[in-house]
């Protein structure tokens, strides 16, 4: 399978900031998704995007398949934005993921 | 998206004993649900994919005979961790997929004694 790296593994914010969370892959994916997991532990699906660029919100994100990297923006930070950011990729079988080691965000008021 | 559900959400456990995890897929019949696994501050493991009607397949690593699938239903898996030890404490996650997407339940935190 593919070997999934993400950057920051910390990332400090005071309200209101923007950041930008890094995923490398080290091969072609046709399977690209990215989920917050919250302080409860329930990963929640933040995007499916294998390519291309889409928007939910304050949350964008964008794959860029060719060179093997996707990014997700968080703008105006929230408090409640606080947990683990996750991208994963596809590992062998289509719908068998391989997760990155997550990046760590804390929002201060 | 599909909607997951885990049972129990937690439970604690004396060391020896067997512990099953249920996880249903609430909306939509699920021929193929995974498995994964979650120590503290780390990520998400794939411990193995569950089949409606066949075998499990486990991934690199992981005991069959220490964690038992069943995918008895076309919505319930369940996992049992047999003769659980204090090193299986861990955060227990199932997923399903919708297209191409994967749809997690809410999790079931072990510890054992």
């Amino acid at each position: 399978g593919i070997q999934v790296e993400q950057s920051p593994p910390d990332l400090i914010l005071q309200e209101g900031a923007n950041s930008t969370l890094r995923c490398n892959f080290s091969d072609s994916v046709n399977n690209l998704q990215w989920f917050h997991q919250n302080p409860w532990g329930q990963l929640i699906n933040l995007f499916y995007i294998p390519s291309g660029t889409k928007q939910n919100g304050r949350l964008s994100a964008t794959t860029v398949a060719t060179e093997r990297y996707s990014l997700l923006y968080i703008s105006s930070s929230q408090t409640t934005d606080s947990g683990v950011y996750f991208c994963a990729g596809p590992s062998g079988g289509y719908n068998k993921l391989i997760f990155g080691a997550g990046t760590r965000l804390a929002v201060h008021p | 998206g599909a909607v997951v559900s885990q049972h129990p959400s937690r439970v604690i456990c004396k060391s020896g004993t067997s512990v099953k995890i249920e996880c249903r897929s609430l909306d939509f019949q699920a021929t193929t649900m995974f498995w994964y696994r979650q120590f503290p501050k780390q990520s998400l493991m794939l411990m193995a994919t569950s089949n409606e009607g066949s075998k499990a397949t486990y991934e690199q690593g992981v005991e069959k005979d220490k964690f038992l699938i069943n995918h008895a239903s076309l919505t319930l898996s369940t996992l049992t961790v047999t003769s659980a030890h204090p090193e299986d404490s861990s955060f227990y996650i199932c997923s399903v997929g919708l297209a191409y997407e994967q749809f997690f339940g809410p999790g079931t935190r072990l510890t054992v004694l």
